[in-house]
């Protein structure tokens, strides 16, 4: 089975700018995670969606949105950049969004704003 | 509300010594912990994770954790470290509904030969 792909890899953009970032899970996996990953703040989560539907959100600005496709597909989208916002975005699938679910991550997506 | 501290930010082993990161948690409930690994450039990988039943549990590439209720930690052991083991280690509590984890700081592991 393919693991979680993220696309693009590596991101460059400039501040005030929008972005998306994609994630493809595991073929069967319904839920999907997202994650932020820096040197100061460590590992955050962003958002869960499950069956299309956001179930879980992390404390992030609304600049910070998500969606969910019917073939479980997910896409980030960030906002008016900020410098702040420079980090690897991590996606994680799993199954059935259970708590004893393991996430697969995705390798990320590194996003350099500028 | 739930956190992970992790108190080693660097640990370095000699190749062949036995290893332990340590990993504290606080969350009201039954706790569900994971370790997961990340080698540079790459996504995060599970070794294991406990959520009930046996307080020793295996995962992959020769690593186990032992969790105690009484101290709230979950310290992640191997017993002989190769080259390979050299990446970040992150301890990670989530909650029984949906897959949101809190993530500790980490702990860089540096293997010298």
């Amino acid at each position: 089975k393919a693991g979680v792909t993220q696309t693009p890899r590596y991101l460059i953009k400039t501040r005030g700018q929008q972005v998306t970032l994609s994630c493809s899970p595991i073929s069967g996996h319904r839920s999907v995670s997202w994650y932020q990953q820096t040197p100061g703040q460590g590992l955050q989560f962003l958002f869960e969606y499950f069956s299309e539907t956001q179930r879980n959100k992390g404390n992030f600005p609304g600049r910070f949105s998500g969606r969910q496709f019917s073939n479980s597909r997910s896409e980030m989208n960030v906002s008016t950049l900020e410098l702040g916002d420079s980090a690897l975005y991590l996606c994680a699938s799993s199954l059935a969004g259970q708590g004893t679910d393991t996430q697969y991550f995705g390798p990320g997506t590194r996003l350099t704003v500028l | 509300a739930q956190s992970v501290t992790q108190p080693d930010i660097h640990i370095t082993v000699s190749e062949g010594a036995s290893l332990e990161l340590r990993c504290n948690y606080s969350y009201g409930a039954t706790p569900y912990l994971f370790w997961y690994v990340q080698s540079p450039g790459q996504g995060l990988q599970l070794l294991l994770k406990y959520f009930s039943g046996d307080t020793l549990v295996q995962g992959i590439k020769g690593f186990e954790a032992e969790f105690k209720r009484s101290q709230s930690s979950f310290n992640l052991r191997k017993p002989s470290v190769h080259w390979s083991d050299a990446a970040e280690y992150f301890c990670a509590v989530g909650q029984g509904y949906g897959n949101k984890l809190v993530f500790g700081a980490g702990t860089i592991l540096r293997v010298k030969s």
